[in-house]
């Protein structure tokens, strides 16, 4: 079946260090995939989208790669700051137009200052 | 302003009763979708509407309801038959464009308690 796994430990860094998240999928051939933010009793907020056929994308401090071979995502956030405390959510999305997205557990990021 | 909401916030229900929940926006989105988050754990899919008067179960349709009567509205049913309700209800829009779709915008969410 298919499966999406992120770090469900929480990353814990030091302010102004770069924060890395993983997001893996097993079973799966994803169009794209969606990274979004959730803060706490709140609904996710859309960071940033990356297609199958694109390596990396870059938005401000925000930087994602997709490795379709190694079937996964890394997201980064350079020169973290302690707003971007948060949990991140990684989505994946099939090639069909329904807009289906199948959602990781999510990873805590908290950032030290 | 455009945007996505949901009401109530919080809502408490007895065992044995329906309830519904609200979703309405009005970003002119074709697809709305409705999604259950437990503690710790990522969204999971209950209904999704593509266009009015047509939607699909997701992953766990299994005691819920939905409608789309509106374009602007997609309310979400938590029948009796749901034996675990307790959780926190995200409604969320979209565009539908191929052959990517566009992000999902998502509302501020309803925290349904069974007591």
């Amino acid at each position: 079946s298919q499966k999406i796994e992120q770090n469900s430990e929480a990353l814990n860094i030091q302010e102004g260090k770069t924060a890395t998240l993983t997001c893996n999928y097993t079973n799966y051939s994803p169009a794209y995939l969606q990274w979004y933010r959730q803060d706490p009793g709140r609904g996710p907020v859309f960071l940033l989208l990356i297609r199958e056929n694109e390596k990396e994308k870059r938005k401000e401090r925000l930087k994602v790669t997709f490795d379709t071979t190694l079937k996964q995502s890394l997201f980064h956030i350079t020169a973290s700051q302690p707003a971007d405390s948060a949990t991140y959510l990684c989505a994946l999305a099939g090639s069909s137009n329904t807009g289906k997205l199948i959602f990781g557990q999510g990873t805590t990021l908290q950032v030290k200052p | 302003d455009g945007g996505i909401t949901q009401s109530p916030k919080y809502l408490f229900r007895k065992e044995g009763q329906n309830v519904t929940l609200s979703c309405e926006q009005n970003l002119n989105h074709d697809a709305m979708y409705w999604y259950r988050q437990d503690p710790g754990q990522g969204l999971r899919l209950i209904y999704y509407s593509q266009i009015v008067n047509d939607f699909q179960k997701g992953d766990i349709a299994e005691g819920y309801s939905v409608s789309r009567e509106k374009k602007e509205s997609f309310p979400l049913t938590v029948t009796s038959a749901q034996k675990n309700p307790t959780a926190f209800y995200l409604c969320a829009s979209s565009t539908v464009t191929y052959p990517t779709n566009d992000e999902q915008f998502f509302g501020p969410g309803t925290r349904l308690t069974v007591l």
